[in-house]
């Protein structure tokens, strides 16, 4: 069975001072690793796909890595806009290739002005 | 262009009752997925439609059941609603494997 563990399950932090958020996933055979942004009542906001061990992408003041157990969001002079549940999820190899994604509970981040 | 569309936004039922959501994909797009997401937890999968074909189904009983038009929407339908499926319903239509998501149903169950 896939898993998807994130930490920590809340971060505050000052305006500028920058962190990282984890994602540890368990699957059988990694098709894509996603990160997705929900503010509150709202659906969740594509932001990244990583595809094998190694890989980097950035956006604005996020990056995000991948290794073959985790995957890292760091946030470098976070804004209070930055604030937001940041959610990690993961598509495994299929026959079919049409398996949903598994997701982790995500990462509640507060930035504080 | 228009996003992902669902409707109603809230919805509060009964237990015992019947529910019926309902999706637009963004235009262009031929894949449907149905997520359920419980206060505090991640979305968790519970069907994908591709070209009104079921192309996936995750860990929900046979009370939930979903269809995907001729123009691409699609309904997720729930029976014999219970309290625990008390939740935010969110539809995503996809490009490749891009999920795109609405802003949900929030539906209650009393």
């Amino acid at each position: 069975e896939d898993q998807v563990t994130q930490s920590p399950e809340a971060l505050r932090l000052q305006e500028g001072e920058s962190s990282s958020l984890n994602c540890s996933y368990t699957v059988s055979g990694l098709r894509g690793l996603f990160w997705y942004r929900q503010d509150p009542g709202k659906g969740p906001e594509f932001l990244f796909t990583l595809y094998s061990a190694g890989e980097e992408k950035e956006k604005e003041r996020l990056k995000a890595t991948l290794t073959k157990k985790e995957s890292f969001l760091h946030i470098t002079a976070p804004k209070p806009e930055d604030s937001a549940t940041y959610l990690c999820a993961v598509q495994a190899m299929s026959g079919g290739g049409a398996d949903g994604l598994t997701f982790g509970k995500g990462t509640h981040l507060i930035i504080q002005p | 262009d228009a996003g992902v569309t669902q409707s109603p936004t809230h919805l509060i039922k009964t237990r015992g009752q019947h529910v019926t959501l309902r999706c637009s994909p963004i235009s262009g797009h031929k894949s449907v997925s149905w997520y359920q997401q419980v206060l505090g937890q991640g979305p968790q999968f519970i069907f994908q439609y591709y070209e009104k074909e079921e192309r996936g189904r995750g860990n929900f009983p046979d009370r939930f059941s979903a269809r995907q038009f001729p123009n691409y929407s699609s309904e997720l339908n729930v029976n014999a609603l219970l309290l625990g499926d008390s939740a935010l319903y969110l539809c995503a239509s996809s490009f490749g494997e891009k999920l795109f998501f609405g802003s949900g149903t929030q539906l209650s169950v009393l």
